[in-house]
């Protein structure tokens, strides 16, 4: 089945020490995203790519960085993780990117649940 | 900006009661909506969308009317089910944001 895969489910880091969170997705679509979602709370987009081009949000802190080496694959990069960085990470894709008059569906993994120590 | 409006939970109810969940929004054009669910512990998946207005969108016993009047889009199912127990996020596109989420839990 086509789908949004992201590994581990479960993340443990140190305060301050680098973590890479990965997803790939087998549908072949052109946008991803990421999403930070804490408890009880709805999810926050941090950034997402169309093909190659990178549109972070404005209120997303520059600890927070991500790539896109291709279409299948995106990665979340925490340079110095705090404990206020502990979360659930959704990475989501749609076939078309975000706007007005676009019907883009959003597909999610799992989610990856980062835990600060 | 754009953005959505919705009810806050949590929501109890029990088995076979009816359901309605309020979504307003605000935005300029014509935009899609959508209701997504999310099961503890997983990602979110589409429930429904629609894509003008007074189009219904409808999934698993759920439905949802775009009501371009009152800029709403209110979820509701005659009778809900134990395995309806979730978080449901209203929402327009990605970057307009999601609802803060209604948790509903349905009892026996």
């Amino acid at each position: 089945d086509a789908m949004v895969i992201q590994n581990p489910r479960y993340q443990v880091t140190q305060f301050g020490k680098p973590v890479t969170l990965s997803c790939s997705q087998t549908l072949n679509h052109n946008v991803m995203y990421w999403y930070q979602q804490k408890s009880s709370q709805a999810p926050k987009l941090l950034f997402h790519y169309y093909d190659k081009d990178f549109n972070n949000e404005a209120d997303t802190p520059d600890n927070f960085q991500s790539r896109r080496p291709n279409t299948s694959f995106c990665f979340l990069d925490i340079r110095s993780p705090g404990l206020g960085d502990a979360a659930m990470y959704l990475c989501a894709t749609s076939r078309d990117p975000p706007g007005p008059r676009n019907q883009e569906t959003q597909y999610f993994g799992p989610g990856t649940r980062l835990l600060v120590l | 900006g754009d953005s959505v409006t919705q009810m806050e939970g949590p929501v109890t109810l029990s088995e076979e009661a009816f359901l309605t969940i309020n979504c307003t929004y605000t935005a300029t054009g014509y935009p899609s909506l959508f209701w997504y669910v999310q099961y503890p512990g997983e990602g979110l998946q589409l429930l429904l969308k629609a894509t003008k207005a007074d189009d219904k969108g409808s999934n698993k016993g759920f439905e949802a009317t775009y009501r371009k009047e009152t800029t709403s889009f209110h979820l509701e199912k005659g009778s809900v089910q134990v395995s309806d127990s979730a978080v449901y996020f209203c929402a327009l596109s990605a970057t307009s944001g999601f609802g803060k989420g209604t948790k509903l839990s349905v009892i026996p």
